[in-house]
Order: structure tokens, then C-alpha cells, then sequence
């Protein structure tokens, strides 16, 4: 079965300081992974997409990365801001008869504390 | 602006009622989708169309029925509404065809409340 793992559910850093968000996946076939920052009422947004060969992509002070053979990524977060309070969401893109099927994780709710 | 929009914002509305949230994207893209993300902030897709075209529906009550005018537009109608409905909704769109996901963009969200 597809399924997207996020931890942890929620977190509350001081601004400032850094912290690392987890994700672990089952889905196959695997076609590429991404980050999304959800804005409380708004849409999520992208931060990166990473593909099979991509161990780290960064994105500003969005730092991901991917181990496809333990199938994990993180979201590392540095010097973090109090507009970093957000969702972040983990999407785990499986290539489906020429289609794309997104499987969604439930998030980490970051809060950013001054 | 070059966007994904969703209109109504906020809907409230009694059980029973029939209604539509719209949904319009001017960036070119081929594929649009309809999301739907319950009380845990869990995203679940609902529909698809490619072209026009129906490619992804997944299991949702037939009192949900999407509808494709042209590719720009995907809207969705929602009969007898059920307390179950209340939930936010999230128009998406893409490009067509695209195995690396790129340019995959969501609206800002319908809350729809059903009371």
C-alpha cells in the first residue's frame, strides 16, 4: 500500500534555531519527492522536487534530502523565522500508466516561536 | 496574475443544499485536479481531468460531480450536501504528461461548512 509518513506530527522551535523534519515512504513505482509549505488558509506551496538521483537539493534555508534505498527524506529548516510557521507536507509522486499519483503525507505543523 | 483560482473563499451552506465551487487556472496547464483536505490537514485527490478529459476518480460519492468546460476550468458540484462534506477544497493544476511533477500549483482552498 502507498503511504507517506511524516514526524513529527508537530513542533515548536525558537526563532532562530534550526530543526529537521522526517519523512519515510512506501510507494512505488517511485518518480520524485517534494516539500510543500501550507500557510494556514492558503493552498500548499511548492519548496523543492527531488528525482531517484538527487540526494539534496536546497531551496534558501530549505535544505532536502533523499535516500532512496532506505526511502527517507528530511526537511532541514536553518535559522528558522517566524514565517516559517507553517504545514509542511511530504508528496510522494508514483508514475501510474503515463499519469502521476500523488501520495500526500498528514504534515508536520511548525510553529516558530519568538 | 498567473494563478490558480478558486471561488467561492468560504461557503456555508445547510444540509441537503446543492452546490458548485469553481475553479480556473491560466497558466497553459493540460491537467487540473480536485483535492479535498479533512479536519487532520490530510490532502486526498478526488478528481482529474486531462483535457477535458476524465483520467483519475477516485472513490467519492456520486453527489460530487466535476465538470470540464474547457481546460482552463474544472468546477465541482456537490448534491445533498452532507455535515461529512465540510472540509476544505483545493483546486491544482499541471502540465500534462510531466513524470517530473514541475509546475504543479494548488489554489488557495474553498472551506466549505455544511451545518
Amino acid at each position: 500500500k502507498n503511504q507517506v509518513e511524516q514526524s513529527p506530527q508537530s513542533l515548536i522551535i525558537l526563532e532562530g534555531k534550526n530543526c529537521t523534519l522526517q519523512c519515510n515512504y512506501t510507494v512505488s513505482p517511485f518518480s520524485n519527492l517534494r516539500w510543500y509549505k501550507q500557510d494556514t488558509g492558503r493552498g500548499p506551496v511548492s519548496l523543492t522536487i527531488m528525482t531517484f538521483s538527487e540526494n539534496t537539493k536546497s531551496n534558501g534555508r530549505y535544505t532536502a534530502t533523499l535516500d532512496a534505498d532506505t526511502k527517507q527524506s528530511s526537511l532541514h529548516i536553518t535559522a528558522s523565522q517566524l514565517s516559517d510557521s507553517a504545514s509542511y507536507i511530504c508528496v510522494v509522486s508514483a508514475m501510474n500508466t503515463g499519469f502521476q499519483k500523488l501520495v500526500f503525507g498528514t504534515g508536520t505543523r511548525l510553529l516558530v516561536s519568538p | 496574475d498567473t494563478a490558480v483560482s478558486q471561488t467561492p473563499k468560504y461557503l456555508v451552506t445547510q444540509m441537503g443544499n446543492d452546490k458548485s465551487i469553481k475553479c480556473e487556472q491560466n497558466l497553459g496547464h493540460d491537467t487540473m485536479y480536485w483535492y479535498k483536505q479533512d479536519s487532520k490537514k490530510f490532502l486526498k485527490i478526488m478528481f482529474s481531468y486531462n483535457n477535458k478529459e476524465l483520467i483519475i476518480n477516485e472513490t467519492v460519492p456520486n453527489r460530487f460531480s466535476p465538470k470540464s468546460p474547457d481546460k482552463a476550468h474544472l468546477n465541482l458540484h456537490i448534491n445533498s450536501l452532507e455535515l461529512g462534506d465540510s472540509a476544505v477544497y483545493f483546486c491544482a493544476s499541471s502540465p500534462s504528461a510531466v513524470p517530473f511533477g514541475y509546475g504543479y500549483t494548488f489554489g488557495s482552498g474553498t472551506r466549505l461548512t455544511v451545518v
